[in-house]
């Protein structure tokens, strides 16, 4: 049973590239979450996904965009790239029909260095 | 707006010794769930153990419990019989609500060290 996975591992992108990290749910799973983690920091929630719609977003400026597929995995896109979006940006996943308390299941997470 | 706090940017412990991790919160909600998760080396975001807000009863996972006090805000992490495999980033999240797009907004994060 396959948990969470992301792509790439790590990326080194120059300020004002676009960069796209890639996330495929765990089996079982239709809902994809984002979260950017800068260096000695806890998650910030970016945007979450279901249903191929963005339901909710945090405090992030459009540069964040995202999409998902039929096959419900997810795709984070950042323009404009700046020193600052470096961090480790995670992908999280879960049931939209499972029981309420249900933990969000983590990937490995993309490492993100903008040079 | 919510918001969670671990006010210990580290901590250490020695093996087989016990070790308690706090954490406050402030939400204008009634219904949530706190969650403690532990992120070692390898980056993975593990769930360590969560808790529902109606529920009085402390959380318990093996070695693992919570102090939950609801009108404090409180909710501290209480690791028994630390072993090496538990020394990791621990972020304390809290999740308001109950529905499904409910965001999770986590603490700074505390580092424990288990000492041999």
């Amino acid at each position: 049973d396959a948990g969470v996975t992301q792509s790439p591992t790590h990326l080194i992108k120059t300020r004002g590239q676009q960069v796209t990290l890639r996330c495929s749910p765990k089996s079982g799973h239709d809902t994809v979450s984002w979260y950017q983690q800068a260096l000695g920091q806890g998650p910030q929630f970016i945007f979450q996904y279901y249903e191929e719609e963005e339901r909710q977003r945090g405090n992030f400026p459009d540069r964040f965009s995202g999409h998902q597929f039929p096959n419900y995995s997810s795709e984070l896109n950042v323009n404009a790239l700046l020193l600052g979006d470096s961090a480790l940006y995670l992908c999280a996943s879960s049931s939209w029909t499972g029981p309420s308390n249900q933990p969000q299941h983590f990937g490995d997470g993309t490492r993100l260095s903008i040079l | 707006a919510q918001t969670v706090t671990q006010s210990q940017p580290e901590m250490s412990v020695q093996e087989a010794e016990t070790v308690t991790l706090s954490c406050t919160y402030d939400t204008s909600e009634s219904d949530y769930y706190l969650f403690w998760y532990k992120q070692p080396p390898s980056r993975q975001m593990i769930l360590v153990i969560r808790q529902e807000a109606y529920k009085q009863q402390n959380a318990t996972e093996n070695r693992f419990s919570v102090n939950f006090q609801k009108a404090a805000k409180s909710f501290s992490l209480k690791i028994s019989d630390s072993q090496l495999g538990d020394a990791a980033m621990y972020f304390c999240a809290l999740t308001e609500g109950l529905n499904r797009d409910d965001k999770i907004i986590f603490g700074k994060g505390t580092r424990l060290h288990i000492l041999p």
